[in-house]
């Protein structure tokens, strides 16, 4: 499996909602990021996990939350976000912080 | 400052025709150049990581190159299909941290006209 599968494709989700996006790997790969990318920009790094702890946060708002409960899955829950989060979200894993990242093809994001 | 910057923003090709993209670079002890092709809606699709000046990396119609201070993706005899947008990028430390995660340029539009 040389995949990252990121579910859903597609959220609509209110100001008010909660909800999480979910990101799985079978490469055995030990960092794992978040990216969030508005149209016609480059992504922009949010977090990354290596060897499932926290390793970086480029001062995200706190109404993203990262999570990541084992070496193959990466969570970001969302709270209370703003139209201005409306974005492709991107995870992507490497097998280690150096190396080529592994993009999977993201979760498209609109806040109403 | 840590910066990489790519040109041009936006190319139009015709089928056949060949050209380069740059991806300009200032990073403070270089641990590679990363080349990605993105379509629209889609993921990043690693394509090169070049370590060393002078390293050249080729795939298909693609090559890339790496100086002390660029990199170059030469297109040859583009098709269509090649229509996608190029993404550089490199590993840059993060000042609080002094760990180094990819921060991409703004990427290259391609587009290659039949």
């Amino acid at each position: 499996d040389t995949e990252v599968t990121q579910t859903p494709k597609h959220l609509v989700m209110g100001m008010t909602n909660k909800k999480s996006l979910k990101c799985e790997q079978h490469m055995g790969h030990r960092a794992m990021y978040w990216y969030k990318q508005k149209a016609k920009k480059p992504p922009e790094l949010m977090f990354v996990y290596s060897y499932e702890k926290l390793s970086i946060n480029e001062s995200v708002p706190s109404r993203f939350s990262p999570e990541c409960p084992n070496s193959s899955l990466l969570n970001l829950h969302l709270h209370a976000l703003q139209p201005e989060d409306s974005a492709l979200y991107l995870c992507a894993s490497s097998q280690d912080q150096l190396s080529s990242y592994t993009f999977g093809s993201g979760t498209r994001l609109t806040v109403v | 400052e840590d910066q990489v910057t790519q040109s041009p923003e936006a190319l139009r090709l015709q089928e056949g025709e060949s050209s380069s993209l740059n991806c300009s670079y200032t990073v403070s002890g270089l641990r590679g150049l990363f080349w990605y092709r993105q379509d629209p809606g889609k993921g990043p699709e690693f394509l090169f990581t070049l370590y060393s000046a002078g390293e050249e990396k080729e795939k298909e119609r693609l090559k890339a190159t790496l100086t002390k201070k660029e990199s170059f993706l030469h297109i040859t005899a583009p098709k269509p299909e090649d229509s996608a947008t190029y993404l550089c990028a490199v590993q840059m430390e993060r000042r609080d941290t002094g760990r180094r995660a990819l921060t991409f340029g703004s990427g290259t539009r391609l587009q290659v006209q039949p």
